[in-house]
Order: structure tokens, then sequence, then C-alpha cells
């Protein structure tokens, strides 16, 4: 696509419910990086894909986070048993390579009730 | 652990002047972006500085890099209510892969 498309824009749940967050590159690039924008924290960097592979998981905030991609192309943030403070706004971007210029989507503005 | 500071935070400007912000970074890095971001919306790149000394400007922004202090600039020249949103300086880590931000400067230019 012309850019980074992410889904849903916006996603209200209740405590306790599992999210599911999409993020579709620029076509072509390799590499797609996920944020976290909130209030409290500012702009935190989450996980990095070169391909299909996370090298270094460790900036995931709790192990009820994970991320995926597959066909090195689609990738998925997916957090189980979402709490408050999990409240935020999810930012994926893509680069043709990693270290490349990062190209951001639109966000997906997340409300945990 | 590479830290990012940004200030000053929030900056009330008027119509017509000229401002700075200013971005230090903790430890060695070979890349340093600036991004706005108006409200609700994602982050727009505006620059990237690669090497000391760099100066690139577009419009009424100018940002530029000493990498020896650690220090970027980005520097408004006659602000324009065009201009208000949060600009966010980011670094790119000692891996070269994640971005590393500062807490953003939320401008507003008022007449």
């Amino acid at each position: 696509g012309a850019g980074v498309s992410q889904s849903p824009s916006n996603k209200v749940t209740e405590k306790g419910k599992d999210v599911e967050l999409r993020c579709d590159p620029i076509s072509g690039h390799t590499a797609l990086y996920w944020y976290r924008q909130s209030l409290g924290q500012g702009l935190e960097f989450l996980i990095y894909f070169q391909g299909n592979s996370a090298p270094d998981k460790s900036g995931l905030p709790s192990d009820r986070f994970s991320a995926e991609r597959t066909g090195g192309s689609v990738s998925t943030l997916t957090i189980q048993r979402t709490q408050q403070e999990d409240s935020a706004v999810y930012l994926c971007a893509s680069s043709l390579f990693l270290g490349q210029p990062q190209h951001f989507g639109d966000g997906t503005r997340l409300s945990i009730l | 652990e590479l830290k990012v500071e940004q200030n000053p935070l929030f900056l009330s400007m008027q119509e017509g002047k000229n401002y700075t912000i200013y971005c230090n970074y903790s430890t060695t890095s070979d890349r340093l972006y600036w991004y706005r971001q108006d409200p609700g919306k994602s982050l727009e790149s505006l620059f990237v500085l690669l090497s000391n000394g760099a100066v690139k400007q577009e419009g009424r922004l100018m940002a530029s890099l000493d990498t020896k202090a650690r220090l970027s600039t980005l520097h408004i020249t006659a602000a324009v209510h065009d201009l208000s949103a949060t600009y966010f300086c980011a670094v790119v880590d000692q891996a070269g892969t994640a971005l590393i931000f500062g807490k953003g400067t939320t401008l507003s230019v008022s007449s």
C-alpha cells in the first residue's frame, strides 16, 4: 500500500479481555516496528521485526504482550488480559531495511475500561 | 542506556518571532530524526541528520546536529500558526534498530 496501515483505528474493550492490533507495512519494507505512545511514558519502542523474525523481545512491557509477523508483511500485536495501564496509542512503523528511515502508521488508540 | 531529553516541553510562541528547541542525547548515535505530530495524528518525518555539523532546512524550520556535544537544535524562524504541533526528536539506538524518542515539545503559536 501507499502507507503503513493499522487497524482498528480505535478499540475500546473491558479490562481482562484480549485484543489484537494489526499492522500492514508499506509494500516491500522488510523491517517493521511497534511503538506505544501514552501520556505518562511518552513514545516507547516495543519490538521490531526483520522479515518474520523478532530477535529482541525485551522491549515488550510484560508477558501479556506478544507480536508476530507472517509472510514478511502483516504483523499483529496481541495483548492478553488487558489492564487499564495498557491504554495508549499503539504505533506501527516500517522501513525498507533495518535501520532505514521509519514511516509511521496512524496508530490504534486502545482504551481499556 | 540511551536517553533523549528535549527542552522546553512546552513553548508558547508569538507570530513572527524566532525560537529554538533543544535535543540532548546521552550516548553516541549515528542518526537523529525530527518528527512532527498534530493532535490525533501520526508522526510526520521532518529531518534526518546523519553527521556532525549537518544542517537541514525546510521552510521556517532548520535542524542542526553536533555529535560531539550530542545536541541537536530545531530552529523556528518567524513562527506562524501552522507550526503549532508537537515536535519530537528521536535517536537511533546503538543496535541501529529502535528509535528512542524525547518527550516532545508542544508548540503553540498565537498572534
